[in-house]
């Protein structure tokens, strides 16, 4: 299944699928990039993470793509499971002032529903 | 284990009644947050700290303050609720050191103002 990002933020597949979260971000010098995944009741809780000196990574059945050309994160999970039902963001890190202050910003998320 | 501690999880309260929800860190972090999240409007961040005795405005600071006095601790204050601030809050901290700015986040405070 995929998720064209914040016009459909509701994303259903089959277990066992792969899953592929999109999400456009919007500041030029965003240069970290994290997908946080958030079960319900529970704070949001780190996956994977790309610097903008790549395009992609990989980690345990996840994958992140980076296209800056576009300003566009991808998140793709291998072969989703029950567990992975919750709500994923993506969140952009960069620089505010010339000193050492950086600031996260936020997606609206996309909730991920896995499908027995 | 590393960890953000926030209390408290749940909080009801009347309009105008001073309250402030703690949270504290074991990581010494030197960056502290505060978010809070609203259906269909993901985490907005509220103020954040570089470090003690350093705070600034996030992008929804309005109806809110903070302090930093120690590394550990960054209580977010409500002066005079109002129902607007009803909202699911989160504290989260990080190490701006070294090359992983990913944050650590506390498992929510859940506020309604009435």
């Amino acid at each position: 299944g995929e998720n064209v990002g914040l016009h459909l933020p509701t994303l259903s597949v089959q277990e066992g699928d792969n899953s592929i979260i999109n999400c456009a971000y919007s500041n030029s010098a965003s240069d970290y990039f994290i997908w946080y995944k958030q079960e319900s009741g529970k704070g949001p809780q780190f996956i994977i993470d790309i610097r903008s000196n790549m395009d992609k990574r990989q980690g345990q059945r996840v994958t992140v793509l980076l296209n800056k050309t576009v300003k566009h994160l991808s998140l793709q999970i291998a072969a989703t499971q029950p567990g992975d039902s919750a709500v994923y963001f993506c969140a952009e890190n960069r620089p505010i002032s010339s000193g050492s202050a950086r600031q996260l910003t936020f997606g609206s998320g996309t909730q991920l529903t896995v499908l027995p | 284990e590393a960890q953000v501690t926030q209390n408290p999880r749940y909080l009801i309260t009347v309009t105008g009644k001073k309250l402030t929800v703690t949270c504290s860190q074991n990581m010494n972090h030197e960056y502290m947050s505060w978010y809070r999240q609203d259906p269909g409007l993901g985490l907005r961040q509220i103020y954040y700290s570089m470090n003690v005795e350093v705070t600034d405005k996030g992008d929804v600071p309005e109806g809110y303050k903070v302090s930093r006095k120690e590394k550990r601790n960054f209580p977010l204050i409500l002066e005079s609720p109002s129902p607007n601030q009803t909202s699911l809050y989160f504290c989260a901290s990080s190490s701006q050191r070294g090359r992983n700015y990913g944050y650590t986040f506390g498992s929510g405070t859940r506020l309604t103002v009435v």
